[in-house]
């Protein structure tokens, strides 16, 4: 079951910042981030793998809600770097496959 | 230290032809994941596999498409008789063994083209 994410898209300004959402129905059992920028790979940000759980790389961060079903990702006094699109990621069916989300797309102006 | 490898960048097949994409995972890592993308859209999961083994195939389509990760060599995908809504760009990922609790490491993908 694919995850759902929010917003689909967000426009920025040098310096702010933004939140991007993952959700499921279902409790996750692990949440990957993943950027990818027009025409690259994804690159792997982070990984939450206990409820409840925050992690930190440099200014962005994410948290894992203690029921497991939704994660956050916070990007802060966001960079012209952080421009590209956003993916969280789960393992379904215990870990057999993996599904991401549709992708938000984070565009910041200088 | 090499990443993720994948060959070619672009590949270009007139229908009905087939199409091999190769994936050399990093050093240590013995799962592959491969993954098809549409422009603008998001990743499609198509399979899972290790070495000499196909955990899951359940996104990849029953007919014309194959995959395999042999205990030598790197993992290939197959698509036989090709038609053009075949044409996407083609990931794939390595990860330590650890289903779904390590990171996935992607390669520069394939980008199929059909005429």
């Amino acid at each position: 079951q694919q995850p759902v994410q929010s917003p689909q898209a967000v426009i920025l300004r040098e310096g702010e910042d933004a939140v991007i959402n993952c959700s499921s129905s279902k409790a996750l059992y692990s949440v990957h981030w993943y950027r990818q920028k027009h025409g690259e790979a994804p690159i792997f940000l982070m990984i939450l793998l206990k409820g409840g759980e925050q992690k930190g790389h440099d200014k962005i961060s994410a948290s894992f809600n203690e029921k497991k079903q939704q994660s956050s990702l916070y990007l802060t006094a966001s960079q012209l770097s952080y421009s590209g699109t956003y993916f969280c990621g789960t393992p379904d069916n215990y870990g057999q496959n993996f599904v991401f989300g549709p992708g938000t797309r984070l565009s910041v102006l200088p | 230290n090499a990443g993720v490898m994948q060959n070619p960048r672009h590949l270009v097949r007139r229908r009905g032809q087939e199409a091999r994409l190769r994936c050399s995972p990093m050093k240590g890592h013995s799962h592959v994941y491969w993954y098809r993308q549409l422009p603008e859209e998001g990743l499609k999961f198509m399979v899972y596999l290790q070495k000499e083994n196909i955990i899951d195939e359940s996104g990849m389509p029953k007919e014309r498409f194959s995959a395999e990760f042999p205990k030598e060599g790197p993992s290939i995908l197959r698509i036989q008789q090709v038609v053009r809504g075949d044409s996407a760009a083609y990931f794939c990922a390595s990860s330590p063994p650890g289903q779904g609790n390590q990171p996935q490491h992607f390669g520069d993908g394939t980008r199929l083209s059909i005429l």
